[in-house]
C-alpha cells in the first residue's frame, strides 16, 4: 500500500514568518509530486508541483524534493492569514500499469495568525 | 473560462436511492477522475477514466458507477448499495494522464 504521510497539525505560524510543510512517502518509484492548498469546504487548487531533486520556486512558495530521503516539503515565505488553509500533499506512484494516480496525504492545516 | 463543473453543490437523498453527480470539463482533458473525501481523511479514487468509453476503478468503486460517453462529462452514480454515501464528492481533470490534476467545485451528498 503506497502511502503519504503528513503531520495533521495545525500549524501555528505568525503573520509574516516561513512556514514550513512535510510529506514523506513510501514509494521510492514516486516521479512527481503535487502541494494543493484546500481551504475550509472548498476543492484543492493546486499551488506546486515538482519533478527533480531539489528546489523549485514560484513567488512565495518553495517546493523542496529530496527523492533519496523519501521527502517533499513546502514552504511559504511571508506568511499572510490568507494563507491559512488545508495543505494536501500528493504523489504520483510509480508506473506499474502504464497510468499513473495520485496518492494523497490527509494534509496539514496551517494557521497563520495576524 | 475554462474550467471543471460540478453540480448541484449540495444533495439530499433519502437512502435507498440512487444519485447521479454531474462533472463536466472543457478544458479539452483526456482524463477524469473521482474523488471522495471525508472529515479527516485524504482524497480516495472512486473511479478513473483515461480516454472517452473506458473507466476504470479505484481504491474503492465499490457502491458506484460511472460513464465516460463524452470526453467533456463523467458522471457518477451513487447507488443504493454504498454504505456510507454522505461525503465531499471531487471531480478532477488531467492531460496527459497522470499530470497533474485540476479539480472541480465539489458536489457535497447527504443521505439521510
Amino acid at each position: 500500500q503506497k502511502e503519504v504521510e503528513q503531520n495533521s497539525g495545525p500549524l501555528s505560524v505568525p503573520e509574516g514568518a516561513i512556514a514550513s510543510l512535510n510529506c514523506t512517502y513510501s514509494d521510492r518509484g514516486s516521479q512527481s509530486f503535487f502541494w494543493y492548498r484546500q481551504y475550509s469546504g472548498k476543492s484543492p487548487e493546486l499551488i506546486m508541483f515538482i519533478y527533480s531533486n531539489g528546489d523549485k520556486e514560484d513567488g512565495r512558495f518553495t517546493a523542496q524534493l529530496n527523492k533519496a530521503s523519501q521527502y517533499v516539503s513546502l514552504l511559504i515565505r511571508d506568511s499572510q492569514p490568507s494563507d491559512s488553509a488545508t495543505y494536501l500533499c500528493a504523489v504520483n506512484a510509480s508506473p506499474n500499469t502504464g497510468f499513473q494516480k495520485l496518492v494523497f496525504g490527509t494534509g496539514t492545516r496551517l494557521l497563520v495568525s495576524p | 473560462d475554462g474550467g471543471i463543473t460540478q453540480s448541484p453543490k449540495y444533495l439530499f437523498r433519502k437512502e435507498g436511492q440512487n444519485v447521479t453527480l454531474s462533472c463536466e470539463q472543457n478544458l479539452n482533458h483526456d482524463a477524469m477522475y473521482w474523488y471522495r473525501q471525508d472529515p479527516g481523511q485524504g482524497l480516495r479514487l472512486i473511479y478513473y477514466s483515461q480516454i472517452v468509453n473506458d473507466f476504470q476503478k479505484g481504491d474503492i468503486a465499490e457502491g458506484y458507477s460511472v460513464s465516460r460517453e463524452k470526453k467533456e462529462s463523467f458522471p457518477l452514480t451513487v447507488t443504493s448499495a454504498q454504505k456510507n454515501p454522505t461525503a465531499f464528492y471531487l471531480c478532477a481533470s488531467s492531460s496527459p494522464p497522470g499530470t497533474e490534476q485540476y479539480f472541480g467545485p465539489g458536489t457535497r451528498l447527504t443521505v439521510t
